[in-house]
């Protein structure tokens, strides 16, 4: 069982604001940065967010935020590129480790 | 253009060791923290291993504590990942990632290809 929970799923349309969460605890999402992953068919990991700030070459209609315990990523004006898995990721202090969300699938209808 | 290009993975019966590296480019990799990240068929990402930048800091999943050994050399711009004792669950892709700071609980901004690891008899 993952230390962090996500989404199972989550569709849209084309043009469609969808949004993921990412809940942990306060000693990994509540303290530290949080990582965001797109993986497109079991490719290589691609980072598109980390904490809010968005890496080089990723669009701006990828945005993310934290309040508390929970992490978001948005996608605002979903295209069909953005098809993929995405996974959060956080240090955690009380295990000493890095912890994994299960994944959320995007799906775009 | 940051580049990381894993290699030595491959078959292995359980109980048997492999090495992986991944060789950098593109970046200065002293001073940077990296890791390894496994994915096991049709499953989810689940980290492994992290190094600080100065190599002086070592983490380690639960799952593989006490057999595998992370470590760089940076004159070399290489990480590595020495795996024993292997069993069948470490059956996975094994990708490394660079981190954002020199700290290992630094989230990924980039990351390799991956290379395959196969566990069998």
């Amino acid at each position: 069982q993952s230390a962090l929970t996500q989404e199972a799923s989550v569709s849209g349309t084309v043009g469609q604001k969808v949004t993921l969460s990412c809940t942990g605890n306060s000693n990994n999402i509540g303290s530290y940065v949080v990582g965001w992953y797109q993986q497109i068919s079991h490719g290589a990991p691609k980072t598109v967010m980390f904490g809010n700030s968005l890496p080089s070459g990723i669009p701006d209609r990828f945005s993310a935020s934290k309040s508390g315990t929970t992490a978001s990523l948005t996608i605002s004006g979903l295209q069909p590129e953005d098809e993929a898995d995405y996974y959060c990721s956080a240090w955690d202090y009380s295990l000493n480790a890095h912890v994994f969300g299960p994944g959320t699938k995007v799906t775009v209808l | 253009e940051v580049q990381l290009v894993e290699s030595g993975g491959g078959f292995v019966q359980p109980g048997g060791s492999l090495r992986l590296s991944c060789a950098a480019s593109g970046y200065t990799f002293s001073p940077y923290a990296m890791g390894w990240v496994r994915q096991a068929p049709g499953k989810g990402l689940e980290w492994v291993s992290a190094l600080s930048g100065s190599g002086d800091d070592t983490y380690y999943a639960d799952s593989v504590k006490g057999r595998f050994t992370i470590s760089r050399d940076n004159s070399k711009n290489t990480l590595y990942l020495q795996m024993n004792s292997l069993r069948v669950e470490d059956t996975a892709v094994y990708y490394c990632g660079k981190s954002l700071g020199g700290s290992g609980w630094s989230p990924h901004d980039y990351w390799g290809q991956g290379t395959l690891v196969t566990v069998s008899s």
